[in-house]
């Protein structure tokens, strides 16, 4: 299985400031023939299923805030936020889908400092 | 817009059969490349991808779990189910179904129902 590692586990950012969460897979989720990478962030709020904000590593979700930004290729990726709101408290996923079994990372809880 | 609701038993007992079904509405169920997700999560394992389906009945398990796991689509009824065998303590999770929008990708989940929690107990 592709292990997808996230750092850090939990963070807290003041409102209006960056936020910076970084992921790992344990082997390239590029897939060369399209250059896409197969990589999708997911923000999770209490009591509700998650919700696709990023997928191919970078393309927005339609709706979702110009802050929020996706970067990265092959095994190294990061999550932004650019100027932290309140209703941006959530629990943030990365998932590979570049091949089965589907796997998550662990979790990266943001708040507010 | 598409959207999943899950329905089944909150409570299972020990060695018995978790069975679940995603109804899904705002779509048909039947649309070519489309593939139709089980996902738990759990505070202790996180999220876990369990398997899929297409209404062409084309599945793919997590082979975590592929023995105990059997996936079923009824396109006349626009759903799809879960069968999960010889539950045991560990299978306690809230379980989603999910499903992708054709752009993103296979194996990327727009659309997500709200979740349903199953507890195994005896």
């Amino acid at each position: 299985d592709v292990v997808m590692t996230q750092s850090p586990d939990s963070l807290a950012v003041s409102l209006g400031e960056r936020a910076t969460i970084n992921c790992k897979s344990s082997q390239s989720v590029l897939f060369r023939s399209n250059n896409k990478n197969y990589l999708v962030w997911y923000q999770q709020k209490p009591g509700q299923p998650p919700k696709q904000l990023i997928y191919w590593a970078s393309t927005r979700e339609s709706g979702v805030p110009d802050r929020f930004s996706g970067s990265g290729s092959g095994t190294d990726f990061t999550l932004t936020i650019s100027s932290l709101q309140a209703e941006d408290v959530a629990v943030y996923y990365c998932q590979q889908y570049y091949t089965t079994p589907y796997t998550f990372g662990q979790g990266t809880k943001l708040e507010i400092k | 817009q598409v959207q999943l609701q899950e329905s089944g038993p909150g409570l299972v007992t020990p060695s018995q059969t978790l069975s679940l079904i995603c109804s899904v509405s705002g779509g048909s169920i039947s649309r070519g490349g489309h593939y139709w997700n089980w996902i738990r999560q759990s505070p202790g394992k996180g999220l876990e991808w369990i398997g899929y389906i297409s209404y062409s009945e084309n599945t793919n398990y997590n082979p975590s779990l592929k023995s105990r796991v059997t996936l079923l689509v009824d396109t006349s009824k626009n759903q799809f189910s879960l069968k999960l065998n010889s539950v045991t303590a560990a299978d306690t999770a809230v379980y989603y179904c999910a499903g992708d929008n054709g752009v993103s990708g296979i194996g990327s989940f727009e659309h997500w129902g709200q979740g349903t929690l199953v507890t195994v107990f005896s």
